[in-house]
């Protein structure tokens, strides 16, 4: 079983609300993964967790804040968003045990849109 | 710095036509990993096959070949007889070599089968 659910599926909010992303994996994998994809554009990396420790954060403006409660579950909080933040954002998860085999799957993705 | 070109933006077929989708990339490390991932219009990006730069066999998988060539850094994907059900937009992405497997995604091929 390799899936990754992501809710909502689609999210409408205006720039002063606040809101949450969620993303759930029940694989046993130690990485996990938030994407940042604009129309017609390639995925961009935005944070990357491994062992529920921030890894990676890709220079993302603070209206994004990430968080790793449990090793299944990886919330993206929002507030104070611009209209171009108006995104698919995509969760992945990843074994990481070893970087020769193991391969990142992707969940379906919120459709955010900010008024 | 790590780069993936997908010089095809667009390609439409008949059903039943065969279709190669060309990656070209570069890396300067020689420890490197190359993935196709297949995004319909629903969203999720589909993990369809990874290869590590020191394996440079080929492989098919049903209608689906991958043809692997460090000479030319490139990673091409064919499908044979495509079906209207292939239309997506399909993804080339590179990851060197580290721990937290960071992706470079091309800027994806958009296939459209017509029946």
């Amino acid at each position: 079983d390799t899936e990754v659910t992501q809710t909502p599926k689609h999210l409408v909010m205006g720039m002063t609300n606040k809101k949450s992303l969620k993303c759930e994996q029940h694989m046993g994998h130690r990485a996990m993964y938030w994407y940042k994809q604009k129309a017609k554009k390639p995925p961009e990396l935005m944070f990357v967790y491994s062992y529920e420790k921030l890894s990676i954060n890709e220079s993302v403006p603070s209206r994004f804040s990430p968080e790793c409660p449990n090793s299944s579950l990886l919330n993206l909080h929002l507030h104070a968003l611009q209209p171009e933040d108006s995104a698919l954002y995509l969760c992945a998860s990843r074994d990481h045990w070893t970087q020769y085999t193991d391969t990142q799957y992707f969940g379906p993705g919120t459709r955010l849109t900010v008024l | 710095a790590q780069k993936v070109t997908q010089a095809q933006t667009e390609i439409s077929v008949v059903e039943k036509e065969d279709v190669t989708l060309d990656c070209v990339y570069e890396t300067r490390d020689t420890t490197y990993y190359l993935f196709w991932y297949k995004q319909p219009p629903s969203g999720e990006l589909v993990f369809l096959i990874r290869r590590n730069s020191f394996d440079e066999q080929n492989e098919i998988s049903g209608r689906y070949s991958w043809n692997f060539q460090k000479s030319t850094s490139s990673f091409n994907f064919t499908i044979t007889a495509s079906q209207v059900v292939d239309s997506a937009v399909y993804f080339c992405a590179l990851s060197e070599g580290g721990g937290f497997q960071k992706l470079v995604f091309g800027t994806g091929t958009r296939l459209l089968v017509s029946p």
